[in-house]
């Protein structure tokens, strides 16, 4: 069964600290593991995807397949990260997208 | 706007009416999804066409639901005989075959609620 876990619905940190959002998945093969983020009154969008290698506004998410993780990490958290974070994976052939449940981050300042 | 477009934004139904939401995706992008979100949860996979060709149906998607995509453009999902747990944020994304499917471009979603 494909099943994605993030722990944490809320996470709260102070602006400057780093945020770390955790992210355990269920895949019988080998996915494809996005972050995806909905700022406030915005559309859902994609922020990073394993397989690039990016780091996109300062985050980045490293795939460890042994502990099925892809937790999104952040050294210096600002307040324009607060927002509603989902991860999500993707089987092979790029069909649905199965989301954790998300996790709200508050940036204090 | 190039993104993707969805009407109505927000659709209030008393219970037992039929409802229909249309989805406007990026121009050209061969794949369509809707999605289903309700408060507190991520979204849930609902279905997902490929051109006019619909792939793939999950079992929420019970005999009440029906989507089309008759061109391969726009697509629409309609609700009949709505019930309150069919409230819910229904969202639609899209994705295109000559760049990558793999990343899901979505609309603002429409809002139902059922009285």
């Amino acid at each position: 069964a494909q099943r994605v876990t993030q722990p944490e619905k809320l996470l709260s940190v102070f602006k400057g600290a780093p945020v770390e959002l955790k992210c355990n998945y269920s895949y019988s093969g080998s996915p494809e593991l996005f972050w995806y983020v909905q700022y406030s009154r915005q559309r859902l969008q994609l922020l990073l995807r394993h397989i690039s290698r990016e780091s996109i506004k300062g985050f980045t998410a490293d795939l460890n397949k042994g502990e099925t993780s892809f937790h999104l990490k952040k050294p210096f958290a600002q307040e324009e990260d607060s927002a509603m974070y989902y991860c999500a994976l993707s089987g092979q052939g790029a069909q649905k997208l199965v989301f954790g449940q998300g996790t709200r981050l508050t940036i204090n300042p | 706007d190039t993104g993707v477009s969805q009407d109505p934004r927000h659709k209030i139904t008393k219970r037992g009416q039929n409802v229909t939401f249309r989805c406007d995706p990026i121009s050209e992008h061969n794949r369509l999804y809707w999605y289903r979100q309700t408060l507190g949860q991520g979204p849930e996979f609902l279905t997902y066409f490929q051109n006019e060709a619909q792939l793939e149906k999950s079992r929420l998607l019970s005999d009440r639901f029906s989507a089309e995509r008759p061109k391969g453009s726009f697509s629409t999902l309609e609700i009949q005989r709505t019930e309150q747990g069919d409230s819910a944020m229904y969202l639609c994304a899209s994705s295109s075959g000559t760049t990558n499917y793999y990343e899901q471009y979505f609309g603002p979603g429409t809002r139902l609620t059922v009285t």
